[in-house]
């Protein structure tokens, strides 16, 4: 069974940092793009990142880029995504996302990131 | 970056109903298309990719049509467990991007 359990999640304030982990199980990870996707209160899902399988491509939002790294180790079966300057707007739940063929299959049941002095 | 919207925003339908939810990409994205299903709390769950193609488990009163900038999503005949959120989701290019949703409400 495939199971993706994030961590990290917190209060933060504005300009601060934090960082998520996803922990992978169930499938071979490092053979598996990954991605984070997250969603604000009450809003829809924008997509943040993601990383291909073996770690040598990465992508980002227009918002988040320069702010925000994904990184991953296949080692660990660990996705991460380091945040830097916060804003209020990067309030939201953030579900790491693991992909087949490009579409996103499992979903991780999501940690919250508040940003809030 | 490619633009995709939803419409309507809501709709309001009872069990039984046919209903279909339209999604339109700023460019042609060719069938690289996605919908899914949320309910609140929830995480998303993948429904239709490749436009058409219904994922493992989905029921087949589910259906997505179109190619290019126009898609559909179908639902034939609504069941109560159907009222949730759906998202289109374009995986053409990067960045990735979602429509803005359509809640669907029970009448």
């Amino acid at each position: 069974e495939v199971q993706l359990l994030e961590s990290g999640g917190g209060l933060v304030q504005p300009g601060g940092s934090l960082s998520l982990s996803c922990a992978a199980s169930g499938f071979t990870f490092s053979s598996y793009a990954m991605s984070w996707v997250r969603q604000a209160p009450g809003k829809g899902l924008e997509w943040v990142s993601a990383i291909i399988n073996s770690g040598g491509s990465t992508y980002y939002a227009d918002s988040v880029k320069g702010r925000f790294t994904v990184s991953r180790d296949n080692s660990k079966s660990t996705l991460y995504l380091q945040m830097n300057s916060l804003r209020a707007e990067d309030t939201a739940v953030y579900y790491c996302v693991t992909s087949r063929g490009s579409y996103y299959v499992y979903w991780g049941q999501g940690t919250l990131v508040t940003v809030s002095s | 970056d490619i633009q995709m919207t939803q419409s309507p925003s809501s709709v309001s339908a009872s069990v039984g109903d046919r209903v279909t939810i339209t999604c339109r990409a700023s460019q042609g994205i060719s069938g690289w298309l996605a919908w899914y299903q949320q309910k609140p709390g929830k995480a998303p769950k993948l429904l239709i990719y490749a436009a058409s193609s219904l994922q493992s488990g989905v029921p087949s009163r589910f259906s997505g049509s179109g190619s290019g900038t126009d898609f559909t999503l179908t639902i034939s005949s609504l069941q109560p467990e159907d009222f949730a959120t759906y998202y289109c989701q374009q995986a053409n290019s990067f960045p990735r991007t979602f429509g803005q949703g359509t809640k669907l409400e029970i009448k």
